[in-house]
């Protein structure tokens, strides 16, 4: 039973360029969460997705971000016009459908997002 | 606003000994908290959570304390293992909702 799949692990990029990040989930998982962990913090709450719906996205930055869970495929995590502070290790979690207030997200490796 | 605390960001402990780690929260809609182990480069790793309906639950060497009335938790290790040598983050969540993390407390278990 595979893990959350992130890819790439590692991603460098230019100012102005787009980055994109993948997240397959844990199987029988249909719930996704993106995280950021910027040098020397805790991980911070980006995006909460289920299938085709984004379900809670207080923690994405209003510009330049965006994500999708479509039907078939992995999460995508779309950063447009990269900058510096862009910098960062991004983190995708999954869990099961939830039908309590106990559902435990497990997290994939993380990418590690360089901006030159 | 960080709603979740963890004061100590480092800990150093003998191998053998009780290693505790502390996080403090605000919220006291938060009904599930969990603590997750990370190694650098890698992952969060899951290693024990607690339902906001108990004051603890006990896995192995690991135990975490829930005390609502003082919006606090901890986490026990005994015995403390070099292997257990990590960056400990305790996380609360409020109805299945997003994590909340802390800013970590790093772990070092020597011999």
């Amino acid at each position: 039973n595979a893990g959350v799949m992130q890819n790439p692990r590692h991603l460098v990029r230019r100012r102005g360029q787009e980055a994109r990040l993948r997240c397959s989930p844990m199987k029988g998982h249909s719930h996704v969460y993106w995280y950021r962990q910027l040098p020397e913090e805790g991980l911070k709450f980006m995006v909460y997705l289920q299938k085709e719906n984004i379900i809670d996205e207080s923690g994405m930055p209003k510009e330049r971000f965006s994500a999708e869970f479509p039907k078939e495929g992995p999460s995508i995590l779309r950063i447009q016009q990269v900058v510096r502070g862009d910098s960062a290790a991004y983190f995708c979690a999954s869990s099961p459908l939830v039908t309590t207030s106990t559902d435990t997200q497990y997290f994939g490796p993380g990418t590690r997002l360089t901006v030159l | 606003d960080q709603q979740v605390k963890q004061n100590s960001p480092s800990l150093s402990v003998q191998e053998g000994r009780i290693s505790i780690l502390n996080c403090d929260y605000t919220n006291s809609m938060f009904d599930y908290f969990l603590w997750y182990k990370k190694y650098p480069a890698e992952g969060p790793t899951f290693l024990i959570s607690i339902s906001s309906i108990k004051d603890k639950n006990e896995d192995g060497r690991f135990t975490v304390f829930l005390n609502k009335s003082a919006k606090h938790l901890s986490l026990h290790i005994v015995p403390s293992q070099p292997g257990d040598s990590a960056v400990y983050f305790c996380a609360a969540s409020e109805d299945t909702d997003k994590l909340i993390f802390g800013t970590g407390t790093r772990l070092q278990v020597f011999p």
